[in-house]
């Protein structure tokens, strides 16, 4: 079946580039996101990867995606302290209404 | 300006008692969801709808009911028989063709007390 992961964790330094892994196991996904969620708030879509992309750069945000190992990164670059939030990757197929998401890893960004 | 909206933010629920939660967007999307969020994990789909007067299950639908009578609102209804229902409950809207561009609401905080 279907299903995403992620590490649950990651801390770094202000300024420094942030990395947060996925991988997934539905190679018919033709779709992959990233989601970030603040603190008792919603999740706001923050970019997505066409599958047969490589890589999608947007400003701070770089996505890899290797389609081989089904593994999918978020890269943020001078990463800032309000960038400390829960960060969902998700996927969907073409067949399906739903999102499926990981289990979001949090990220917290030190002064 | 377009979005969202969940109300209340914060809800509380004796046992037994069932409880509605409210969602509404204004942006013209004829998809609609609801995700259960505990801590630690990430969503589950409870419910979704297509169109109007139109839904579907998701993963853990027992225990919830919804209606879409209307474009703009997706109301989820918690009941008595949801043996766990304290949780994080979100709302999203999509347009049929960008099922993963998913708008949220800002959630609602679900207390059984």
């Amino acid at each position: 079946g279907e299903d995403v992961e992620q590490s649950l964790f990651l801390s770094v330094r202000e300024g420094d580039s942030s990395v947060i892994n996925c991988t997934y196991t539905d190679s018919s996904s033709t779709y992959l996101y990233w989601y970030k969620q603040e603190p008792g708030a919603g999740l706001q879509l923050l970019t997505y990867i066409f599958s047969n992309m490589d890589m999608k750069q947007d400003q701070r945000l770089t996505v890899l995606l290797n389609k081989k190992d089904k593994h999918l990164s978020l890269r943020i670059a001078d990463t800032q302290t309000g960038d400390s939030a829960i960060y969902f990757c998700a996927e969907t197929e073409d067949s399906s209404y739903k999102l499926i998401f990981g289990s979001g890893t949090r990220l917290l960004v030190r002064p | 300006d377009g979005g969202i909206t969940q109300s209340p933010k914060y809800l509380f629920r004796k046992e037994g008692q069932n409880v509605t939660l409210s969602c509404e967007q204004n942006l013209n999307h004829d998809a609609m969801y609801w995700y259960r969020q505990d801590p630690g994990q990430g969503l589950r789909l409870i419910y979704y709808s297509q169109i109007v007067n139109d839904f579907q299950k998701g993963d853990i639908a027992e225990g919830y009911s919804v209606s879409r009578e209307k474009k703009e609102s997706f109301p989820l209804t918690v009941t008595s028989a949801q043996k766990n229902p304290t949780a994080f409950y979100l709302c999203a809207s999509s347009m049929s063709n960008k099922r993963g561009e998913a708008f949220f609401g800002q959630g609602t905080r679900l207390t059984v007390v």
